[in-house]
């Protein structure tokens, strides 16, 4: 089983949509998780953190569930702008002790006019 | 800020010649990782310091890659000598901590080895 797996997509939504993304991660132990974005042939940039309570950002919402070990990402509203590959982060401890982030393969969101 | 900061942005070269790619992380970010990005394996850890020390470099492919910290400021991978198959997206990314607060990227470095 991979570190961390995503679905690809692509998701084809029209604008002001609601569109879900689940990234599920194999080691219990991972510590951090985030959510990034990443346009076409630019760097990835950090969408947001996901705490185990839940949080929001506008139209994102990211959640953390620890017991069947996957993150979430709600984006409501859906805008022509949000179509970008969206890459979730998780950071396992590795032998050596530090957390260091492992990244998805992303799933990439196309939202049509 | 300037962010992190990658040279050069894009990168030809002849198989058999040897590639450095530059990295100036934030200023007071402890952590500098390295990574290669290709269509098949997406977002690959190479090798990643803490305060200018490689902690893990099992991500490197093989000897023909290097990466040095020599300060805070200032950190290279090199390829020697660099194949096809070396060609990829590479960025470096810095962080506070163990990322609590994320990771920061660079632009990248877009290298096509011909």
């Amino acid at each position: 089983r991979k570190e961390v797996e995503q679905d690809p997509g692509p998701f084809n939504v029209p604008e002001g949509a609601t569109v879900a993304f689940n990234c599920t991660y194999s080691n219990s132990a991972s510590q951090s998780f985030f959510w990034y974005r990443q346009d076409c042939r630019k760097e990835p940039k950090l969408l947001m953190s996901v705490y185990s309570s839940g949080n929001e950002d506008g139209r994102f919402t990211a959640q953390l569930n620890r017991a069947s070990q996957y993150i979430s990402l709600l984006i409501r509203d859906s805008k022509l702008s949000d179509s970008a590959t969206y890459l979730c982060v998780v950071t396992p401890p590795p032998p050596g002790g530090s957390y260091i982030p492992t990244f998805g393969r992303g799933t990439s969101l196309i939202v049509h006019p | 800020d300037a962010g992190v900061i990658q040279s050069p942005r894009h990168e030809v070269t002849e198989m058999g010649q040897e590639v450095t790619l530059r990295c100036k992380p934030i200023s007071g970010h402890d952590y500098l990782f390295w990574y290669r990005q290709t269509m098949m394996r997406g977002l690959e850890l190479l090798i990643y310091f803490n305060n200018n020390v490689p902690i893990d470099d099992s991500g490197m492919p093989e000897d023909r890659f290097s990466a040095k910290m020599p300060n805070a400021s200032f950190s290279t991978l090199k390829i020697q000598p660099s194949e096809p198959r070396d060609s990829a997206v590479y960025f470096c990314a810095s962080s506070l901590g163990q990322g609590i607060g994320g990771y920061t990227f660079g632009s990248g470095t877009r290298l096509t080895v011909v």
